[in-house]
């Protein structure tokens, strides 16, 4: 069974600094990787998705890296902005069609 | 595209009453699924469509849960009779799939139901 893990839980940092947000998953063979934002009381917002053929993507200050051999991807966020602060959750697809989610890494952005 | 449309973005009923969800997937998406949130147990997929054919009801979690997708633009989940413990938000996304690569997974802005 495909477990995801997203550690730290929460994370809080000035702004300017660089965001890394750490995603593991228990099962290699995987179809893709997604990164999504949610904001208090709204849905998920796609910001990347990574095949399981390639290793990294980039959207202006995101890139999202995916090691598939060891069971991890990072997101990056250069230059935190407060309006950054929101959830962030990671998904794998596998067999089945099945998105499995982690729990989630907090972010606070501080002015 | 207006997105992934949910209705009613906030529900609160009393336990026994029965509850209907909607959602409309953007259109060409051939994959529709429902999710529910909690604090507790984070993203539950609960069952998902494709080509209007529920594929994967594995995570419904009890009979008094169903699902239809009549066409590919709508799909309903029910909650028969509702308690308490339901209360969650639940979600709807949808995606394709062409030339065998799966797209990325689009959702709506959830239902928010309270069980009192």
């Amino acid at each position: 069974k495909q477990e995801v893990t997203q550690i730290p839980a929460a994370l809080s940092v000035p702004e300017g600094e660089n965001l890394v947000l750490n995603c593991s998953f228990t099962d290699s063979a995987i179809y893709n990787l997604q990164w999504f934002r949610q904001d208090p009381g709204k849905g998920l917002t796609s910001l990347l998705l990574i095949q399981s053929s390639q290793r990294e993507q980039t959207s202006g200050r995101l890139n999202a890296s995916l090691d598939k051999s060891s069971g991890r991807s990072t997101l990056y966020i250069a230059a935190s902005q407060p309006g950054d602060s929101a959830t962030y959750l990671c998904a794998v697809k596998a067999a089945g069609n099945k998105l499995t989610f982690g729990g989630g890494t907090r972010v606070l952005v501080k002015p | 595209d207006a997105g992934v449309i949910q209705s009613p973005r906030h529900e609160v009923t009393e336990m026994g009453q029965e509850v209907t969800l909607r959602c409309k997937p953007i259109s060409g998406h051939d994959y529709l699924f429902w999710y529910r949130q909690t604090m507790m147990r984070g993203l539950e997929l609960l069952i998902y469509f494709n080509n209007n054919v529920p594929i994967d009801d594995s995570g419904m979690p009890e009979d008094r849960f169903s699902a239809k997708m009549p066409n590919a633009s709508f799909s309903t989940l029910k909650i028969q009779p509702s308690e308490p413990r339901d209360s969650a938000v639940y979600f709807c996304a949808s995606t394709f799939r062409a030339s065998g690569v799966t797209g990325e997974l689009f959702f709506g802005e959830g239902s928010r139901l309270t069980v009192l």
